[in-house]
């Protein structure tokens, strides 16, 4: 089980918006910085979002990340069939000094 | 072109010894540091440990300190990761990734090499 918390799956519709929760404690989202990452079916993941709310270049304005206290928040919006992927998210723990990520969410594009 | 180009897929068995490689070209090596994942079948992506090619330090996580070495090799842009004796639930993906420091983020990864422990 991951000291991270995110929901197993969400799905929604093409076009529409959706958001995924990144639960974790002031060791580690609450005092430190969170990316998220996307990872497509059989490939390596890439990152998305990093310093909870900065895209790195490339990546469409669709995707914004969010932090209040010790959750973090990654949505999407104009949902594609593209973005049928896992989405983790990460962060560095002060207490165990390690890179936690997520257990991962599953995207479902319906 | 920022690259990571790991090593390829490995088939071996229990008890052997394994070490698998990651190359970084298209960027100073040195001002990187190298993390390696890991990802079970089916399962999440876990931190294993990071390099600091500069020196060679190596921070590992509390979870893969003692049963994996991280090493680099900054004279051929070369990280490594590696067992020396391998277990069947050592089955798994492994990505390496590049950051610029220990808890920033990783901005590019390898492809990632698949290595199935099996008798």
């Amino acid at each position: 089980q991951s000291v991270l918390t995110q929901p197993p799956s969400v799905s929604a519709a093409p076009g529409q918006r959706v958001t995924i929760s990144c639960s974790g404690s002031s060791s580690n989202i609450g005092n430190n910085l969170v990316s998220w990452y996307q990872q497509l079916p059989g490939t390596a993941p890439k990152l998305l979002i990093y310093e909870n709310n900065k895209r790195p270049s490339g990546i469409p304005d669709r995707f914004s990340g969010s932090k209040s206290g010790t959750s973090a928040t990654l949505g999407i919006t104009g949902l594609q069939t593209g973005d049928e992927a896992d989405y983790y998210c990460g962060t560095w723990d002060s207490t165990l000094s390690a890179v936690l990520f997520g257990g991962g969410t599953k995207l479902t594009v319906l | 072109e920022v690259q990571l180009v790991q090593s390829g897929a490995e088939v071996k068995k229990p008890g052997e010894f394994l070490r698998i490689s990651c190359k970084g070209s298209g960027y100073s090596f040195t001002n990187y540091w190298i993390t390696w994942v890991r990802q079970m079948p089916g399962r999440g992506l876990e931190w294993m440990g990071g390099i600091d090619p500069t020196d060679s330090y190596v921070n590992y996580s509390p979870s893969f300190q003692g049963h994996v070495t991280i090493s680099a090799d900054r004279s051929i842009s070369t990280a490594y990761l590696q067992w020396s004796s391998l277990k069947a639930s050592d089955t798994a993906i492994y990505y390496c990734a590049r950051h610029p420091y220990l808890t920033a983020p990783f901005d590019y990864w390898g492809q990632g090499a698949l290595v199935t422990v099996s008798s």
